[in-house]
């Protein structure tokens, strides 16, 4: 089982729906937990950051944590066109591991 | 203040020779984190220093190395290129050790190997 895992995708979504992406991992001693964007060609820019079980919100991005179910989730409110990207879940576990990345496509 | 700094952008190089990749971190961070980014394998660790010394290491082999200066600016080397050492490289800061901080990436030097 690899450390991180996500769907892959490609995950469509219409312009102004949620867009929902998961990310579960193995590390029960993970505690720093982040949500990257990447652009098609740009490295990848921190969008969250969550440390403790819950929600956390910031303008049209919400991260969730479940540390017993280990899994960690993003929502996109209000998709825009411009939210069309690969998104990188990550954790600290000792160092920083990355999933593959689940590819976005916000269709106008 | 400034971001990430990686240079060169691009790299052409052939098979067998060596390359260096040079990263300058954000100001007052002192963790340096490097990366390889393929598409079919993602963003894969190769190493991580902190205060001039290596405190982390990938699964890749000995011919990947790199070191950090007393600057907090750091190099990574390749020997012996092969081709499937084409990838994006990528080097991402961070304040200090990577307990709970983010971290912050480079533009990243793109590699080809021919």
């Amino acid at each position: 089982q690899k450390e991180v895992e996500q769907n892959s995708g490609p995950l469509s979504v219409p312009e102004g729906a949620i867009a929902s992406l998961n990310c579960t991992y193995s590390d029960r001693v993970s505690q720093s937990f982040f949500w990257y964007r990447q652009y098609s060609g740009k490295s990848p820019e921190l969008i969250m950051s969550i440390y403790s079980n819950g929600d956390k919100e910031d303008g049209r991005f919400t991260a969730q944590l479940n540390k017993a179910s280990q899994y960690v989730s993003l929502l996109i409110r209000d998709s825009q066109p411009s939210d069309s990207a690969t998104y990188l879940c990550a954790l600290n576990n000792n160092d920083m591991r990355f999933g593959a990345g689940t590819r976005l496509t916000v269709k106008p | 203040k400034a971001g990430v700094t990686q240079t060169p952008r691009y790299l052409i190089k052939t098979r067998g020779q060596q390359v260096t990749l040079s990263c300058s971190p954000i100001s007052g961070h002192r963790s340096v984190s490097w990366y390889q980014q393929t598409p079919g394998q993602g963003l894969q660790f190769l190493f991580e220093y902190f205060s001039e010394t290596q405190r982390n290491k990938g699964n890749f082999p000995g011919r990947f190395s790199g070191r950090q200066f007393s600057n907090s600016r750091s190099e990574m080397n390749v020997s012996t290129l092969e081709l499937g050492d084409s990838a994006l490289y990528l080097c991402a800061s961070s304040p200090g050790r990577l307990d709970n901080s983010p971290l912050h990436f480079g533009n990243g030097t793109r590699l080809t190997v021919t």
